[in-house]
């Protein structure tokens, strides 16, 4: 069975500063992973996922994450955070071969600080 | 393009009450999947419909319940709440079949708070 970790419930950082929110998995067979965000009283949206080849992978919003299958890794970056990105960031994983039983990590809240 | 479109977005219920959630799908969508959203556990998958049929069921006891229409509307519902059922309840749906798992596009949730 799979599981994700997110290491880190809260993260603050400052306008203009690197964004990093960890996440590791487990899993029995090399995954699908992703990155979601969810705003304030919003569903979740899609930041960008990791299916195969490159395993650095970019998305929306100058986020990008890279898989590192030796780590059991997935962390998301972002060069310079901006004010929009306060939100809930939520790593998931799914099985290759998989249907859409989705394993989400318990969430990360980011807050930028101006 | 209409996004996923879910109803009610907030209701109150008492203890023992039922509930029922509707969800519509993108269109074109087959799979439509549930997850209940609470701050102590996050996001826990509840089934997965396609086709119709479901596919996946999480780890939630009987009281819980869905179901797919021929046009993938679904909808879930909850028997005999509990204090413990007041969640954010998400529906996702995809197009299911020949693409990645996973890539979901989910509705704002309905909110339900058992009194």
């Amino acid at each position: 069975a799979q599981s994700v970790t997110q290491l880190g419930s809260h993260v603050s950082v400052s306008e203009g500063a690197l964004v990093l929110l960890r996440c590791n998995y487990s899993s029995s067979v090399p995954p699908y992973l992703f990155w979601y965000v969810q705003y304030p009283n919003q569903g979740l949206q899609l930041l960008l996922k990791y299916t195969t080849g490159a395993t650095l992978v970019k998305g929306i919003n100058g986020f990008e994450a890279e898989f590192k299958k030796s780590e059991t890794s997935f962390h998301l970056t972002k060069p310079s955070a901006h004010m929009s990105d306060a939100a809930e960031y939520f790593c998931a994983v799914i099985p290759s071969g998989g249907y859409q039983k989705v394993t989400f990590g318990i969430g990360t809240k980011l807050q930028v600080i101006p | 393009k209409a996004g996923v479109t879910q109803t009610p977005r907030y209701l109150i219920k008492t203890r023992g009450q039922q509930v029922t959630l509707s969800c519509s799908p993108i269109s074109g969508h087959r799979s439509v999947s549930w997850y209940q959203q609470t701050p102590g556990q996050g996001l826990q998958f509840l089934f997965e419909y396609f086709s119709e049929t479901q596919r996946n069921k999480g780890n939630f006891p009987g009281r819980f319940s869905g179901r797919q229409f021929s046009n993938s509307r679904s909808e879930m519902n909850v028997s005999t709440l509990e204090l413990g059922d007041s969640a954010l309840y998400l529906c996702a749906s995809s197009l299911g079949q020949g693409t990645t798992p996973g890539e979901l596009f989910f509705g704002e949730g309905s909110r339900l708070t058992v009194l």
